[in-house]
């Protein structure tokens, strides 16, 4: 178990919905990052936020958005659902920044049907 | 262009047998270099992480190795066990806040 959590952990939605995913870091880590993995492909990084802050920016969809929260909770907003985003997304946290050793939650699966 | 290239794609051992994954990275500036262990449908788990000065990382049976000057690292498993059975990753972390994912390796070990 490494701390960190994610809700829920199966999603299934209709095309052109709107979903949000729900990432808590372990305690003490400040950093939350989020990745997309399609069926058998590579992690593919998404956003980081640090403290608050968005951090750095990877392959994320206009459609897609995310916040990190005073609590430092984070979520990940999915909107104007395609077949194609159908991916398990994972959320990981570090204590500061990426070259700490990051922490990977247990993912979301979506399907979007 | 920033790249991480695994090799093999996928390898298939017998228990207790020894293996070697390889990566590939061509990211700069160089930080460095990680390697996780994912079962199916689950999250990564970190191994090793390597700074461009060390050489080698051990993690039990799983050792790790860089090359900084080639660009090379390898992630050896000795005494393979069923539970070895995952993708392992290779992730470059270069400049400021920049991860680069390898593809992977698909690893199976069979009785």
């Amino acid at each position: 178990d490494s701390g960190v959590t994610q809700t829920p952990k199966h999603l299934i939605t209709a095309t052109g919905q709107r979903v949000t995913l729900r990432c808590s870091p372990r305690s003490g880590d400040l950093s939350v990052y989020w990745y997309q993995q399609s069926l058998d492909q590579g992690l593919q990084f998404l956003i980081q936020y640090y403290n608050g802050e968005e951090r750095a920016k990877g392959n994320i969809l206009e459609r897609f958005s995310a916040q990190q929260f005073p609590d430092l909770h984070s979520e990940l907003n999915l909107s104007s659902l395609e077949l194609g985003d159908s991916a398990l997304y994972f959320c990981a946290s570090s204590v500061k920044l990426s070259y700490n050793e990051q922490f990977f939650g247990p993912g979301t699966r979506l399907t979007v049907l | 262009k920033n790249q991480v290239e695994q090799s093999p794609q996928s390898l298939i051992i017998l228990e207790g047998k020894n293996c070697t994954l390889q990566c590939n990275y061509t990211v700069s500036p160089f930080s460095n270099l990680r390697w996780y262990k994912q079962d199916t449908g689950r999250g990564p788990v970190s191994l090793t992480i390597m700074t461009f000065s060390e050489n080698t990382k051990s993690n039990g049976r799983y050792t790790a190795t860089l090359d900084a000057d080639t660009k090379q690292s390898s992630l050896h498993i000795t005494a393979s066990q069923l539970s070895d059975s995952a993708s392992y990753i290779c992730v470059a972390h270069f400049g400021n806040e920049k991860l680069t994912f390898g593809t992977g390796t698909r690893l199976t070990i069979i009785p």
